[in-house]
């Protein structure tokens, strides 16, 4: 079974620039987050789908970060302008919705950003 | 607000022996869920083992088994006979049981095997 595939591994931009990142979970898997792990911090959650609806981004900087799951599968993160503090590791994971297995979030290798 | 605490941002272990990493976390619900994540160096967060609040009974994984102190929300890992290969960062992680989101994490141990 193919895991949760991230992309690009790596990104360098300038500030004020703009950035974007896809996530592909897991087949079946029907809820989606996207975590931001700033260096020498556990991750933090920043949006969560469910399908193609959002269930919460409470956490979100909705000045500057957008996220998207139009077709309820692959997602997509964008961060316009970016800030030197978004320097971090973007983590998306996947998850059942229903099932023994609901609460188990399976993670993607992640992106590292360096804004410069 | 629910919080983990992992208070020792780094442990050492020699080779084939014993190390306990520590957690607690900060709550008032009592259906919820504790993990442990390892991170090694490819940034993977991997799920190491998992506890239900409402079994008493510790969770065990092969080398790997926690010491869960419900009434003193303390929750810690044990690695037995480590090897090579366990050395990452290991992430204590919460999330309450009736909502499907909002998991919480430490901020996480680095440990490291010595040969």
């Amino acid at each position: 079974e193919a895991g949760v595939a991230q992309s690009p591994r790596y990104k360098i931009i300038e500030k004020r620039q703009s950035v974007a990142f896809w996530c592909n979970p897991i087949s079946g898997h029907a809820t989606l987050y996207w975590y931001q792990q700033i260096l020498g911090q556990g991750p933090k959650l920043l949006i969560q789908f469910q399908n193609n609806g959002v269930v919460d981004d409470s956490q979100l900087p909705k000045d500057r970060f957008s996220a998207e799951r139009l077709k309820g599968v692959d997602s997509t993160l964008k961060i316009q302008p970016a800030k030197l503090e978004d320097s971090a590791v973007y983590l998306c994971a996947s998850s059942l919705v229903g099932g023994a297995l609901k609460n188990i979030q399976y993670f993607g290798a992640g992106t590292r950003l360096s804004v410069l | 607000a629910q919080t983990v605490t992992q208070s020792q941002p780094e442990m050492s272990v020699q080779e084939a022996e014993t190390v306990t990493l520590s957690c607690t976390y900060d709550t008032s619900e009592s259906d919820y869920y504790l993990f442990w994540y390892k991170q090694p160096p490819s940034r993977q967060m991997i799920l190491v083992i998992r506890q239900e609040a409402y079994k008493q009974q510790n969770a065990t994984e092969n080398r790997f088994s926690v010491n869960f102190q419900k009434a003193a929300k303390s929750f810690s890992l044990k690695i037995s006979d480590s090897q090579l290969g366990d050395a990452a960062m290991y992430f204590c992680a919460y999330r309450r049981g009736y909502n499907n989101n909002d998991m919480r994490f430490g901020a996480g141990t680095r440990l490291t095997v010595k040969p």
